[in-house]
């Protein structure tokens, strides 16, 4: 089993729509989640950070599911702004540092 | 203002070459890190450094040598380059270890090709 796990896509989804991604994750010990953005050709940015309570910043909402071992990313009402790459990335910090990323999920939002 | 970046852009050699890419960031960060993400577009860390040290070190051929003069720079030599080395090289850094919440800002890239 991948240390990280991302469905590749594409998703295509029309504007407007709701979109869903998961990543599961293996080392059970895993600390800290993050979700970042990459657009083609650019460098990876934040996009959030996921908290075990789960956390939403506009039309983004995070949630991390420990018992399942995966963290999601809800996006409302696409915008074609909104297609890029979004990777997953899962942090440990016990005795030594891994930092694992996704291989990413594709979105593209069609008008 | 550049947060973190990286020299040069687009880096074309032939094999066998001997070739230095170079990172800066004026964050104020502790830790900066080199990742490769390949034509499969899978970001993979190779080293991490924190306050100069070496604290990451991936399974990574060791062609590659990082080099940190001081917090705010990391450089990576690469020797005796090969075909498989063709990539995007990203630098990032961050306040302090990864382990914890801190976002980690990545350089702009490094396309390398190796002919």
């Amino acid at each position: 089993r991948k240390e990280v796990e991302q469905d590749p896509g594409p998703f295509n989804v029309p504007e407007g729509a709701t979109v869903a991604f998961n990543c599961t994750y293996s080392n059970s010990a895993s600390q800290s989640f993050f979700w970042y953005r990459q657009d083609c050709r650019k460098e990876p940015k934040l996009l959030m950070s996921v908290y075990s309570s789960g956390n939403e910043d506009g039309r983004f909402t995070a949630q991390l599911n420990r018992a399942s071992q995966y963290i999601s990313l809800l996006i409302r009402d696409s915008k074609l702004s909104d297609s890029a790459t979004y990777l997953c990335v899962v942090n440990f910090s016990g005795g030594y540092q891994k930092v694992t990323f996704g291989t990413g999920t594709k979105l593209q939002v069609i008008p | 203002d550049t947060a973190v970046s990286q020299t040069p852009k687009y880096l074309v050699t032939q094999m066998g070459n001997d070739k230095s890419i170079k990172c800066e960031q004026n964050l104020g960060h502790d830790t900066m890190y080199w990742y490769k993400q390949d034509s499969k577009k899978f970001l993979k860390i190779m080293f991490s450094y924190n306050n100069k040290e070496l604290i990451i070190n991936e399974t990574v051929p060791n062609r590659f040598s990082p080099k940190s003069p001081d917090k705010a720079h990391l450089n990576l030599h690469i020797n005796s380059l090969e075909l498989g080395d063709s990539a995007v090289y990203f630098c990032a850094s961050s306040q302090d270890l990864a382990g914890n919440t801190d976002t980690q800002y990545f350089g702009p890239g490094t396309r390398l090709t190796v002919l």
